[in-house]
């Protein structure tokens, strides 16, 4: 159980453009997901907290309006990278938490802009 | 300010030995403390948790101890194989703050066969 699914896996798309990220809990319903950006050989660093049918609450430093993040049920949050840059390209990974500590993730999407 | 310490950056170990992997918090709430395993281009996976209300944690060949007063837990890998071979981190997080996790830099284990 817990499965938690990431598409697409891999992306490359040309700068200027948005690219669309979708997280889903597969087999359990998620009150709270999160969205991370991990850069090569790095932890990962907390972009946002999502939960479901409220807005998301982006952490510090973080571009709202660059990162646009929807969670419109309970198995199903989108990560929106908008007019990407290749200094956006990184890999993308979520996770999904049920009321509880413990959060399950995503296999991540490699992101790359050219 | 990193929140969670961890330590080594990266350790070597042969096959059948015992791998550490260290950390050190500072914020006292923190009252969840989570190891996770990470292969290449895939995303964590949770190995093994523990709360403060108890000092040690085994899980298989995985076991976590934890020093409340220090402020500090460990991860114990036994018997350690080539495919433990992974980058692991720990993590630490505060009933009801929405379930954020802080995690630490991470160790990437190398097990030599």
């Amino acid at each position: 159980g817990a499965v938690v699914s990431q598409h697409p896996s891999r992306v490359i798309c040309k700068s200027g453009t948005s690219v669309k990220i979708e997280c889903r809990s597969l087999d359990f319903q998620a009150t709270t997901m999160f969205w991370y950006r991990q850069f090569p050989k790095q932890s990962l660093m907390l972009m946002a907290t999502s939960n479901e049918g409220s807005k998301a609450t982006y952490e510090q430093g973080v571009e709202k309006d660059k990162f646009l993040i929807n969670h419109a049920s309970l198995t199903l949050s989108t990560l929106t990278v908008t007019s990407a840059h290749p200094e956006d390209s990184s890999f993308y990974i979520c996770s999904a938490t049920l009321d509880t500590d413990t959060q399950y993730f995503g296999p991540g999407t490699r992101l790359t802009v050219l | 300010q990193q929140q969670v310490k961890q330590s080594p950056q990266s350790l070597i170990v042969q096959k059948g030995g015992i791998s550490i992997i260290n950390c050190a918090y500072e914020n006292t709430a923190f009252d969840y403390f989570p190891w996770y395993q990470q292969f290449p281009g895939k995303g964590p996976a949770l190995l093994i948790a523990i709360r403060p209300d108890v000092s040690e944690k085994k899980e298989g060949r995985f076991t976590i101890s934890f020093n409340k007063s220090a402020k500090q837990f460990s991860l114990h890998i036994m018997d350690s194989q080539p495919g433990d071979s992974a980058t692991y981190f720990c993590a630490a997080s505060i009933e009801g703050s929405n379930y954020k996790l802080t995690f630490g830099k991470g160790t990437l284990l190398t097990v030599n066969p």
